[in-house]
């Protein structure tokens, strides 16, 4: 079945450094989603990516899929407190039968 | 508008017991998917219903079930508990599917002794 891959599993940074995640699946995506879960909270929508090479830009945050749709990852530039969570990708094969695969998360830390 | 809806949000119950739990989506949405999330497994898929009809579902054993209302309000049931069933379960509404943004309840946190 598909599969979605994420390193790093743990980031930790200091403040005003950059970010990046990295996710991959076993198959070719249709789309992929970017969520973001706060610590004892649930995971809330960032960004969805559709297009072949597509880069989206959301302030500090940077999108981008793949030119093969089989990855994607997210950037974050000069990180701040409040980006402290667990960015999760999640991908809709596009043949997997329409299910979201997420992958395990990045678990990122910052300290001030 | 009002958000995704989870009852009851904590749940103790022993190893052989059954649960149900309840998943109101935002309104106007018509897919409703359901999650278990675990330290160890991360977000695992369970299913999704559309219109009242399980469209898609994880690799989850039978004791996993759920059902959709003409509402579009979700419940899902755990038969025969075991202590491996303790996690986080989410539940996520979309309009139409993962096609869409899915919006994220607050979770019923389950734990088996």
């Amino acid at each position: 079945g598909q599969q979605v891959m994420q390193i790093p599993q743990y980031q930790h940074v200091q403040e005003g450094e950059d970010f990046t995640t990295y996710c991959n699946s076993s198959t070719t995506l249709s789309n992929i989603q970017w969520y973001k879960q706060r610590p004892g909270g649930h995971p809330v929508f960032l960004i969805q990516l559709v297009k072949s090479g597509e880069v989206k830009k959301q302030k500090r945050l940077t999108f981008q899929f793949g030119e093969a749709k089989k990855n994607s990852s997210l950037h974050i530039t000069a990180t701040q407190t409040t980006d402290v969570g667990t960015y999760f990708c999640a991908g809709d094969g596009e043949t997997s039968g329409s299910r979201l695969t997420f992958g395990e998360g990045t678990q990122l830390t910052v300290n001030p | 508008k009002a958000g995704v809806t989870q009852t009851p949000r904590y749940l103790i119950k022993t190893r052989g017991q059954q649960v149900t739990l309840s998943c109101s989506p935002i309104s106007g949405h018509r897919s409703v998917s359901w999650y278990q999330q675990t330290p160890g497994q991360g977000l695992q898929f369970l299913f999704e219903y559309f219109s009242e009809t399980q469209r898609n579902k994880g690799n989850f054993p039978g004791r996993f079930s759920g059902r959709q209302f003409s509402n579009s309000r979700s419940e899902m049931n755990v038969s025969t508990l075991e202590l491996g069933d303790s996690a986080l379960y989410l539940c996520a509404s979309s309009l139409a599917g993962f096609t869409y943004e899915q919006y994220f309840g607050p979770g019923t946190r389950l734990t088996v002794t």
